[in-house]
């Protein structure tokens, strides 16, 4: 069953504490993405990796940190110098990173900071 | 003026009745256009994809005019389910190469009421 999972659903954190977001997929993709919604807003792209190895800052990508160590895995770490981390957390995938391939979304993480 | 831009909602309709969305995007360098769903705090998923010619997929008619910079949806009889927020998406080709990227519309609501 293929497909993108993220995990917390729902995560919580205290001001100040890094926080670690989960994205997999085993869609055998080369292309993931981070993006953030805020309440009545479009998506904003943190960041995003073309291949294993490498990744991008996308538009806001300060305050957020990930790594691409594995072609399945695109953590996002959100740490203590994002000023308005509370949001809900988007990863997507696409085969490939060019400008005609549509982009797939896991369920989201709702991280809010108390 | 924001990259992609739709009409604003909420679009509050009878089962039934037939509806339209309106979407424009500034940037002549968008390569592939979209309509994703999303239902209340869910992830987008992917509706359709809008191609030049125009397509349709059953109750769905999606239009693209390249000259206006403009993309439509159509959705005709609509039901209960279709009770959601439709984004408007374009592939916006950037950097070298062929490399994507996705500009999202804030989405416009729909209601649709028994």
């Amino acid at each position: 069953d293929g497909g993108i999972t993220q995990s917390p659903k729902y995560l919580f954190r205290k001001e100040g504490q890094n926080v670690t977001l989960s994205c997999e997929q085993n869609l055998n993709h080369d292309a993931m993405y981070w993006y953030r919604q805020d309440p009545g807003q479009g998506l904003r792209l943190i960041y995003y990796s073309q291949i294993v190895n490498d990744f991008q800052k996308g538009d806001i990508a300060e305050g957020y940190s990930v790594s691409r160590e594995k072609k399945e895995s695109f953590p996002l770490t959100v740490t203590s110098a994002q000023k308005n981390p509370t949001a809900f957390y988007l990863c997507a995938s696409s085969i490939a990173p060019t400008s005609t391939d549509t982009q797939y979304f896991g369920p989201g993480t709702r991280l809010t900071v108390l | 003026r924001k990259e992609v831009e739709q009409d604003p909602g909420p679009f509050n309709v009878p089962e039934g009745a037939t509806v339209a969305f309106n979407c424009t995007y500034s940037n002549s360098a968008s390569q592939s256009f979209f309509w994703y769903r999303q239902d209340c705090r869910k992830e987008p998923k992917l509706l359709m994809s809008v191609y030049s010619s125009g397509n349709e997929d059953g109750r769905f008619t999606a239009q693209l005019n390249r000259a206006s910079q403009y993309i439509s949806l159509l959705i005709r009889d609509s039901k209960l389910s279709d009770s959601a927020t439709y984004l408007c998406v374009v592939n916006l080709r950037h950097g070298s190469g062929n490399t994507g990227k996705l500009i999202f519309g804030q989405g416009t609501t729909l209601q649709v009421k028994p």
